[in-house]
């Protein structure tokens, strides 16, 4: 499989407290893609990084890409109980515009009030 | 309207019986994707469409078939259900740019009993 794999599975964390998740994939990669989804909905894009950045923010959300050792990591700081989530790395294989795009398994966070 | 919109939503059958799940997207992108996700195992992709005339297996095709209708419209065809394709299927689209960024629909439920 070209699935990435995510660490840990499940986390759960006070409100205020910083989430961090992490991402390791197999072969090299285009880009990085991180989504997020709310229990039973569909899957929602949060950012993406690209292969030559190592670091990436919007908002509270914070992005590294390491690709020597192919892997990746988000954290969510001062979360907030609206956070309570499964987040997926996602990652394109193959030429960028043709590749197609491969799921991990996905982190579940909850943040307790 | 979502511009993404799976019918039905949630959907109970029997082995054997033939089902089919609808995908329409009004974002005009020309990439249509098929995941399936189950418990544990993140989202695994079925089928994928560039255009109307391109179509392609995914990682888990075996068991399904797929039918691009028109730039808006994807298929999903499960000939003869059975049990283990109870799951969650999504339909996603992505535009032919570079970013890669999927929008999904908010997912149909099928239960095979």
């Amino acid at each position: 499989s070209q699935q990435g794999e995510e660490d840990p599975q499940a986390l759960s964390i006070q409100e205020g407290e910083n989430a961090t998740m992490n991402c390791s994939y197999k072969t090299s990669i285009n880009n990085l893609q991180w989504y997020r989804q709310n229990s039973g909905r569909g899957l929602v894009h949060l950012i993406l990084i690209r292969s030559n950045e190592r670091e990436k923010h919007s908002g509270r959300l914070r992005v590294t890409l390491d690709t020597s050792k192919k892997s990746s990591s988000l954290l969510i700081t001062a979360s907030r109980a609206a956070d309570t989530a499964s987040y997926f790395c996602a990652t394109i294989y193959g030429s960028g515009n043709t590749g197609k795009l491969i799921f991990g398994q996905g982190t579940t966070l909850q943040v307790k009030p | 309207d979502a511009d993404v919109t799976q019918t039905p939503r949630n959907r109970i059958t029997k082995t054997g019986k033939r089902i089919m799940l609808e995908c329409s997207q009004t974002k005009g992108h020309d990439r249509m994707y098929w995941y399936r996700q189950d418990p544990g195992l993140g989202l695994r992709l079925i089928y994928y469409s560039f255009d109307v005339k391109d179509i392609n297996k995914g990682e888990i095709s075996d068991g399904y078939s797929v039918s691009r209708q028109a730039q808006a419209k994807f298929s999903l065809s499960l000939e003869s259900a059975i049990p283990n394709q109870t799951a969650l299927y999504f339909c996603a689209t992505r535009d032919r740019g570079y970013t890669g960024e999927l929008f999904f629909g908010e997912g149909s439920r099928l239960t095979v009993l």
